[in-house]
């Protein structure tokens, strides 16, 4: 069974601070690794990442791939209170039925002014 | 674009009712996938289908849950009879990619669902 677990689950930093938020993946057949940020309500995309050692970056967001040890982080630098959100990390592996995304369970950041 | 479209945004109801979900994807994409988000399980992928046709439908909890999609630009998720246990928020998103490729999924607002 696919399997994507998340840490920390909860994170309570200062305005200015940098965090990294860890992804780690056992599926079969990965296809992509996918941030997403979920504030109050739908997650909204982030990233997707294919490929090993290459960084995703957006603006104060960074995110890299690393697929022979199976992780992913997001970093997010001088962080604000608007960086406070659940922060959702995915990972697409083809099946026998097709595409399927298995989500992990997210981890809960809260910017402190 | 109006992006990824859902009613009822939210539904307050009796255990017991029928219950219909509804979402209209983005024009132009092939693949539409709904979730279901609980505190206490995270996000869950229901079903999912590619040109219209479900393709995964293993993570539908049992059989009183039902999806369909008659068309590219209209599907239905349907909960007959429904229980307090499916109170949550019904993710609906689509994404462009044929089967066996994999693509940015957008969510529409959900539908926030009670079952009293």
């Amino acid at each position: 069974e696919d399997k994507v677990v998340q840490s920390p689950l909860s994170l309570v930093v200062h305005e200015g601070d940098t965090v990294t938020l860890n992804c780690s993946y056992e599926v079969t057949n990965f296809r992509s690794l996918l941030w997403y940020k979920q504030e109050k309500k739908a997650p909204t995309f982030l990233f997707m990442l294919t490929s090993s050692g290459i960084e995703k970056k957006s603006g104060r967001l960074s995110s890299i791939l690393d697929k022979k040890e199976l992780f992913s982080i997001l970093n997010i630098t001088a962080t604000q209170t608007g960086d406070s959100a659940v922060y959702l990390c995915a990972v697409g592996a083809l099946n026998n039925a097709g595409n399927m995304l298995t989500f992990g369970g997210g981890t809960r950041l809260m910017v402190k002014p | 674009d109006a992006g990824v479209i859902q009613s009822p945004r939210h539904e307050v109801t009796e255990m017991g009712q029928e219950v219909t979900l509804r979402c209209k994807p983005i024009s132009g994409h092939n693949s539409l996938f709904w979730y279901r988000q609980t505190m206490m399980r995270g996000l869950e992928l229901l079903i999912y289908f590619n040109n219209n046709v479900p393709i995964d439908d293993s993570g539908m909890p049992e059989d009183r849950f039902s999806a369909k999609m008659p068309n590219a630009s209209f599907s239905t998720l349907k909960i007959q009879p429904s229980e307090p246990r499916d109170s949550a928020v019904y993710f609906c998103a689509s994404s462009t990619g044929d089967r066996g490729s994999y693509n940015e999924q957008f969510f529409g607002p959900g539908t926030r669902l009670t079952v009293l």
